[in-house]
């Protein structure tokens, strides 16, 4: 079976430190990947999604960027956090072009 | 076009009572509609999906009922109880493309 994980599960850091967050896949081969942020209380973002080792497409301009190093790996980065940054981050995947996204647990990332 | 609408943004509803959440979309190229299920300080899992060639689908006490001609859909929880408490977002999607997600819907049911 398939299994998604995040981490850390929580973090809280500074305004202007570097970030990154890790997201793995086992049990699958070749999935689409996704980032997805959710400010409180509100609905899902997608900030970025990968079809392949090193493709990335960006859905909004921010302060972010992303990497997938390998096939099953997907990290989320930042130079200098902003207070905006702040919130809860979710992995998710998908066979290929599927319509079925399976979530991470997330990492909620406090920026103070 | 590719917006889904969700309402309402929060419900309140007695144990065993019906919960309705109701979503609309423009695009008619979306062929695949599910419901995600988020508790507090999970990732949304897969609840309930539908396709546009059935008008309703029915898992447990969770019925998706779709009507293409208003291109709405709706998430009906049947007997809700409170287990059921979470935020309910609907989706769509299209061939090829990413998956576009309503707003949310926090959910409470008290007993």
């Amino acid at each position: 079976s398939q299994t998604i994980h995040q981490w850390p599960a929580t973090l809280v850091q500074p305004v202007g430190s570097p970030l990154s967050l890790e997201c793995t896949v086992e049990g699958t081969s070749n999935p689409n990947l996704y980032w997805y942020r959710q400010a409180a209380g509100r609905g899902l973002q997608l900030l970025f999604y990968s079809v392949g080792i090193g493709q990335i497409s960006s859905e909004v301009p921010q302060n972010l960027s992303a990497s997938r190093p390998q096939d099953r790996q997907f990290i989320l980065s930042s130079k200098k956090l902003l207070l905006s940054d702040s919130g809860f981050y979710l992995c998710a995947w998908s066979r290929g072009t599927q319509e079925t996204q399976y979530f991470g647990p997330g990492t909620r990332l406090l920026v103070l | 076009q590719q917006q889904v609408k969700q309402s309402p943004q929060s419900l309140i509803v007695q144990k065993g009572g019906i919960s309705i959440i109701n979503c609309a979309y423009e695009n008619t190229a979306f062929d695949y509609f599910p419901w995600y299920q988020q508790f507090p300080g999970k990732g949304p899992a897969l609840l309930i999906a539908i396709r546009p060639d059935v008008s309703e689908k029915k898992e447990g006490r969770f019925t998706i009922s779709f009507n293409k001609s208003a291109k709405q859909f709706s998430l009906h929880i049947m007997d809700s109880q409170p287990g059921d408490s979470a935020t309910y977002f609907c989706a769509a999607w299209k061939n090829t493309d990413k998956l576009i997600f309503g707003t949310g819907t926090r959910l409470q049911v008290f007993p």
